[in-house]
């Protein structure tokens, strides 16, 4: 069984441009989670998909966006970068979450300039 | 407004003896706490997880108590060991109109000492 996997580990990128970060969910799990956890932070939560909808989202402004395909992969856009969106980006995948908690990838490492 | 706060950003602790690490809480909503483990360049692990309607649960050697009326909850780590060491997150979840809402706290870092 694979765990989660993200691209790319490490990006840096320039005030104003945009960004598409990848997530590859755990075999069997529908749910997906994109976490931001800033230097020094627990991770804040974005949003999440379930069966490719949007069902839940976190405090972020509407320039965070995702979406979810039909293999349960993911990605999260963020549109004119601010240099505040530093931050390691974190996809977590569930069959539910609850007592079972959630498989987080490594992270994608964003440093804007 | 930080829902769960882990007032020790750090811990260390004695190969062989306990790592006791604190969680305190403000929202009464949440159905179950969990406990992750962090190492440098990884995400975090999932460990242990306890419901709100209970007081203990144990896996192994890692323990998680709930006091419910504190709104504090712990993890004991015995006997502590070097592989331990990585910064310990507590969590929340909480079902928010219809999806599991996880709320994390800032980390502890544990460091276990041979």
């Amino acid at each position: 069984e694979t765990g989660v996997t993200q691209s790319p580990t490490h990006l840096i990128k320039t005030r104003g441009q945009q960004v598409t970060l990848r997530c590859s969910s755990q075999s069997g799990h529908n749910t997906v989670s994109w976490y931001q956890q800033a230097l020094g932070q627990g991770p804040q939560f974005i949003f999440q998909y379930y069966r490719e909808e949007e069902n839940g989202r976190g405090n972020f402004p509407p320039r965070f966006s995702g979406l979810q395909f039909p293999n349960y992969s993911s990605e999260l856009n963020v549109n004119a970068l601010e240099l505040d969106d530093s931050a390691l980006y974190l996809c977590a995948s569930s069959s539910g979450g609850g007592n079972y908690g959630y498989t987080f990838g490594s992270g994608t490492r964003l440093t804007v300039v | 407004d930080q829902q769960v706060k882990q007032n020790s950003p750090s811990l260390s602790v004695q190969e062989g003896r306990i790592s006791i690490l604190n969680c305190d809480y403000t929202n009464s909503m949440f159905d179950y706490f969990l406990w992750y483990k962090k190492y440098p360049a990884e995400g975090p692990t999932f460990l242990i997880s306890i419901s709100s309607i209970k007081d203990k649960n144990e896996d192994g050697r890692f323990t998680v108590f709930l006091n419910k009326s504190a709104k504090h909850l712990s993890l004991h780590i015995v006997p502590s060991q070097p592989g331990d060491s990585a910064v310990y997150f507590c969590a929340a979840d909480q079902n928010s109109g219809g999806y599991q809402k996880v709320t994390f706290g800032t980390g502890t870092k544990l460091q276990v000492i041979p």
